[in-house]
């Protein structure tokens, strides 16, 4: 079965430094989305992207936050200037088409871990 | 403004019933839920749309009552592989078309 994968796992940063998330998402999925979770909180939705585009962004992602999907495959999370309080989970998820899903449920990655010293 | 479930958290013995409900302040499109295990990715479940359906998927099954913007996840029969988190996820009506907001989660424990 087809699944997202995202790498790395598990990232340590220094806190300032930027780092950059990837995500591969389903190859025939148009809609591709960011989530994160502290540990042991519930998932928290950052943004989400269709036709290179953001399509909807939580109050979470502000400038120190940008997507991109450099080519066909990939998409990626850069956190710049990162905080102690970016350490989480960071979730990719696609789904096959739009409205959230609707009638197409959300895919999710096995996540990075990053944490941030 | 996230959905509400309840209750935080069921311990439950293998072959027990649960029932996890999740609320919305705002009108629902759909409510997606999910289940996550410890140190893994959220896995999808099943999907309801406004309509008041209910959906089954082997012993679990959900109900949405579009009236009432709650949702609630059924869990019959349960077995040690259900444990882990529940998440509802919640599409609201006029906003946020690729939006999923989850709830705060449902901390379930199947013991034998």
């Amino acid at each position: 079965e087809p699944e997202v994968t995202q790498t790395p796992s598990h990232q340590v940063t220094q806190m300032g430094q930027e780092v950059i998330l990837r995500c591969v998402p389903i190859s025939n999925h148009l809609y591709f989305y960011w989530y994160r979770q502290i540990l042991g909180q519930k998932v928290e939705f950052l943004v989400s992207f269709y036709n290179n585009e953001i399509s909807e962004k939580s109050e979470i992602f502000d400038d120190q936050f940008s997507v991109e999907r450099p080519d066909g495959s990939n998409f990626t999370l850069k956190i710049r200037s990162t905080k102690l309080e970016d350490s989480a989970m960071y979730f990719c998820a696609s789904s096959e088409s739009g409205r959230a899903g609707g009638n197409s449920p959300l895919h999710f990655g096995n996540g990075t871990r990053l944490t941030v010293t | 403004q996230q959905p509400v479930q309840s209750p935080q958290a069921v311990i439950l013995r293998e072959g027990e019933d649960a029932v996890i409900n999740c609320s919305s302040s705002k009108a629902l499109y759909s409510v997606h839920w999910y289940r996550q295990k410890h140190g893994e990715a959220p896995v999808f479940l099943m999907i309801l749309l406004k309509g008041g359906e209910q959906k089954g998927h082997d012993k679990i099954s959900a109900s949405f009552n579009e009236k009432k913007q709650q949702s609630s996840l059924y869990l019959t029969a349960s077995q040690l592989s259900y444990s882990g988190t529940y998440f509802c996820g919640t599409e609201w009506m006029n906003t946020g078309f690729q939006k999923l907001v989850f709830g705060t989660g449902t901390r379930l424990l199947v013991s034998p």
